[in-house]
């Protein structure tokens, strides 16, 4: 099974700045994804990120407001961009693969 | 499109009853995986199992067990004989393809009452 960290574990932030979460696994995949779990809430597919090519949003997410990048084939950053109150949730990464193993989750606060 | 519907939103029980929950998923593929996994408040995501469309067998695992039917497309779980510690999450999730994107249900929270 896939290990995956994330960086970072917690995060209060003010309204109008941005956030850089960062996930890492211990093994290489193609493909890695970013969820958001919004309080109280399942998991949202925001993006899926390859290694080479820009990230492939669901509807209702915009590259602006969540730039993702892949660098190499184990780590991936989701950024949230000009951050408002309705941002606050856990971001959540997990690796591709027969089985989808996820992060421990970034929870997020925006006053 | 794909959907997966939990219809229980929470369960509450005491501890050492058994505690089932429902999962329905659509889907026009033919192959396709289903998971389970359970989000204590901690707010990580735990693997608990996957099955492939093809495997219609039921599977226990300790005090967890599933039944799948493919005729109802239902992804059932049962915790036998709870414990404080099952208090969680649960989710049911389907794709269409290994290593592919998730469509998780709406989630089951259980709590588990000494």
């Amino acid at each position: 099974s896939a290990v995956i960290s994330q960086k970072p574990s917690r995060d209060i932030c003010q309204r109008g700045t941005s956030l850089t979460i960062q996930c890492q696994v211990d093994s290489q995949v193609t493909m890695m994804f970013w969820y958001r779990q919004q309080p109280g809430q399942s998991l949202t597919l925001i993006a899926t990120a390859n290694q080479g090519s820009e990230a492939t949003y669901e509807s209702g997410f915009v590259i602006d407001k969540f730039p993702i990048s892949r660098p190499n084939l184990t780590f991936s950053t989701l950024t949230v961009s000009n951050m408002s109150p309705e941002d606050s949730s856990i971001y959540l990464c997990s690796s591709s693969g027969e089985t989808q193993y996820f992060g421990p989750g970034t929870r997020l606060l925006v006053l | 499109a794909q959907k997966v519907t939990q219809a229980q939103t929470e369960i509450s029980v005491v501890e050492k009853e058994d505690v089932t929950l429902d999962c329905v998923y659509e889907t026009r593929d033919t192959t396709y995986y289903l998971f389970w996994y359970k989000q204590p408040p901690s707010g990580e995501l735990v693997f608990l199992i996957r099955r492939n469309s093809f495997d219609e067998q039921n599977e226990i695992s300790g005090r967890y067990s599933w039944n799948f039917q493919k005729s109802t497309s239902s992804f059932n779980f049962t915790i036998t004989a709870s414990q404080v510690v099952d208090s969680a999450v649960y989710f049911c999730a389907l794709n269409q393809a290994a290593g592919n994107k998730l469509t998780f249900g709406g989630g089951t929270r259980v709590l588990v009452k000494p």
